[in-house]
């Protein structure tokens, strides 16, 4: 079994719609995050997580919002999903560097293919 | 702010040709860098990374990226490359503010 988990893998909705999508996580780490990805733009941090307590927003978090529900689990949701929230959605994890502030090596799922029409 | 250029979307190469992947960053203090690669269909992974020490960095699969402070530049490098090195490729910095910032990616075609 993967390390982590997304779920669904691929999803069509239509505008409108709330979706959510969700990773689980066997690595036992603290560290969780949910990244978009587009065609020629690289990766883009949406929510990030450091416990089940501590949420915080990326770059591009408007639009989604996150639930951590456990260690092992968080989920990102689009209440109304519009079409330019077409994208690959990764969830990722990591452990402390030791270094503050520093993310170390992200483990990532393979990832959520959602298409809004 | 900090950020990730990757000039070249895409890159050919004919099977056991050397490889060069192109990476330049922006941040005014010390970075910390890394290379990923996605397989079609799946996700990232970590091919190496720098933090500090030696500048020359050996990866998984072969790579190697050396880092060139005066140049602002972590290029990735293979000898020679196998078919199954097809991918994206993707270097990012990260320097602090629980930030990383991944460049927008090289799609690399082998040709047999």
């Amino acid at each position: 079994d993967a390390d982590v988990t997304q779920t669904p893998r691929n999803r069509i909705t239509k505008t409108g719609k709330r979706i959510m999508l969700e990773c689980s996580q066997t690595k036992g780490h603290d560290r969780m995050y949910w990244y978009r990805q587009d065609p020629g733009l690289g990766l883009r941090l949406i929510y990030y997580s450091f416990d089940v307590k501590d949420i915080n927003k990326g770059e591009i978090s408007d639009g989604y919002s996150v639930s951590r529900q456990a260690q092992a689990k968080f989920s990102l949701s689009l209440e109304s999903a519009i079409p330019n929230q077409t994208a690959l959605y990764f969830c990722a994890t990591s452990d402390y560097t030791g270094l503050a502030g520093i993310v170390g090596e992200l483990f990532f799922g393979e990832g959520s293919r959602l298409t809004v029409l | 702010a900090q950020s990730v250029t990757q000039p070249d979307i895409h890159i050919t190469v004919s099977e056991g040709a050397s490889l060069e992947l192109r990476c330049n960053y922006s941040y005014g203090a010390t970075p910390y860098l890394f290379w990923y690669v996605q397989s079609p269909g799946q996700g990232l992974q970590l091919l190496l990374k720098y933090f500090s020490g030696d500048t020359l960095v050996q990866g998984i699969k072969g790579f190697e990226a050396e880092f060139k402070r005066s140049q602002s530049s972590f290029n990735l490098r293979k000898p020679s490359v196998h078919w199954s090195d097809a991918a994206e490729y993707f270097c990012a910095v990260t320097g602090g503010g629980n930030k990383l910032t991944f460049g927008t990616g090289t799609q690399l075609k082998v040709e047999l």
